[in-house]
């Protein structure tokens, strides 16, 4: 199947702290969908996006539809306790109807 | 209302034991998905309906039924599952490609 390389795998911050992560891939696709799982949780959507070269912020977040649609990156500044979790990329292919995920990114705030 | 409602949050079965999670959406969404996820893993995709139809069967056992009775519900009938069945299932909905919105899951034991 299609994979979605997410990088990294964990951060580990100091609160406060600006965090970057990103995901890339072979394959062109047409969604990029940035999700925060908390455990035992399903995933929240963060941000959503839907064209190549777009920008979109929500609060502290921000993230990028790559120009080639191939990657996508996700920024999150000034993090506080509660950005704790886990951090999943998921892209929708072209004429297809599901998400492939990225393995994750996990997320820890050192006080 | 903008969630997806999975019941129930929890459920233990044994392996000889039928049983049924359901799934409920009243965002007009004409998409709804099964997703399994392991521990640590991200979410993979088991199947797809579209407008009540069964669109993808990601190579699922029969042991996994599902049903969509109406636009807004979703079932996911067990029968006879193995301890490796184990996992957080999750349900989603979409309208295309947009507001695609994950419940918080059945966390599901089988013994």
């Amino acid at each position: 199947g299609q994979q979605l390389n997410q990088s990294p795998q964990s951060m580990f911050i100091q609160e406060g702290e600006d965090v970057s992560m990103n995901c890339t891939s072979s394959s062109i696709f047409n969604t990029w969908l940035w999700y925060k799982q908390d455990p035992g949780e399903g995933p929240v959507l963060l941000i959503a996006l839907y064209k190549a070269g777009e920008l979109t912020s929500n609060g502290r977040l921000t993230a990028q539809f790559g120009i080639t649609r191939k990657d996508s990156f996700l920024n999150i500044s000034a993090s506080i306790p509660s950005d704790v979790g886990i951090y999943f990329c998921a892209g929708q292919l072209p004429r297809a109807d599901g998400l492939t995920f990225g393995k994750g990114t996990h997320l820890i705030i050192q006080p | 209302d903008t969630e997806v409602t999975q019941t129930p949050k929890h459920l233990v079965m044994g392996m000889t034991n039928k049983k049924s999670l359901k799934c409920e959406q009243h965002m007009g969404h004409r998409a709804m998905y099964w997703y399994k996820q392991k521990a640590k893993k991200p979410p993979e995709l088991m199947f797809v309906y579209s407008y009540e139809k069964l669109s993808i069967n990601e190579s699922v056992p029969s042991r996994f039924s599902p049903e969509c009775p109406n636009s807004s519900l979703l079932n996911l009938h067990l029968h006879a599952l193995q301890p490796e069945d184990s996992a957080l299932y999750l349900c989603a909905s979409s309208q295309d490609r947009y507001g695609y919105t994950f419940g918080s899951g059945t966390r599901l034991t089988v013994v």
